[in-house]
């Protein structure tokens, strides 16, 4: 069984479009979720954490549902720059290693 | 920010021969590193955990006769590939847990082809 599902994708959006990504996990018991993005041959980075009152970043705004094992992620007036794969986190406890997705391809375009 | 430098970038062996990736912790100790492992339209997977003077831990299905890592000091890890084949071709990446206790800090990744 997969640890952490996420759609594949491609999302192919126009500039200022909004797009959802949704992200399941399969451990209850995982205490940290993240949103990362990872751009074609580079390391993935940090885009946001994800807390269970659900948080916003600018036109980033995160949502999770514990009793769901379910994360989200919404982008607002999506930029050429978004274009990249996003990837859903999660995290067992902290200082052990990130569980990763497979991530989802966003495509941006003008 | 905390910095983890990887080398090298990238790197083409021939099929029987060794490559060794490392990473640097620039400015914190990086008591554990975490090794990952990324083929084409897949996630980064988990392939060892490795704690400063101590043995390794690798994941299922990982030989770790094969990839081989050492985590001597504070500040550096190392993976060797081991009689690499072509199906190692993959992009390698490291990560450590902190600084910080909720932080993690990404290597820039190793693409490794074997020819």
């Amino acid at each position: 069984r997969k640890e952490v599902e996420q759609d594949p994708g491609p999302f192919n959006v126009p500039e200022g479009a909004t797009v959802a990504f949704n992200c399941t996990y399969s451990n209850s018991a995982s205490q940290s979720f993240f949103w990362y993005r990872q751009d074609c041959r580079k390391e993935p980075k940090l885009l946001m954490s994800v807390y269970s009152s659900g948080n916003e970043d600018g036109r980033f705004t995160a949502q999770l549902n514990r009793a769901s094992q379910y994360i989200s992620l919404l982008i607002r007036d999506s930029k050429l720059s978004d274009s990249a794969t996003y990837l859903c986190v999660v995290n067992d406890q902290a200082g052990t290693a990130l569980i990763f997705g497979k991530g989802t391809t966003l495509s941006v375009s003008s | 920010g905390a910095v983890v430098s990887q080398h090298p970038s990238r790197v083409i062996c021939k099929s029987g021969t060794s490559v060794k990736i490392e990473c640097r912790s620039l400015d914190f100790q990086a008591t554990t590193m975490f090794w990952y492992r990324q083929f084409p339209k897949q996630s980064l997977m988990l392939m060892a955990t490795s704690n400063e003077g101590s043995k390794a831990t690798y994941e299922q299905g990982v030989e770790k006769d094969k990839f081989l890592i050492n985590h001597a000091s504070l500040t550096l890890s190392t993976l060797t590939v081991t009689s690499a084949h072509p199906e190692d071709s993959s992009f390698y990446i490291c990560s450590t847990s902190g600084p910080d206790t909720y932080g993690y800090t990404f290597g820039s990744g190793t693409r490794l082809t074997v020819v």
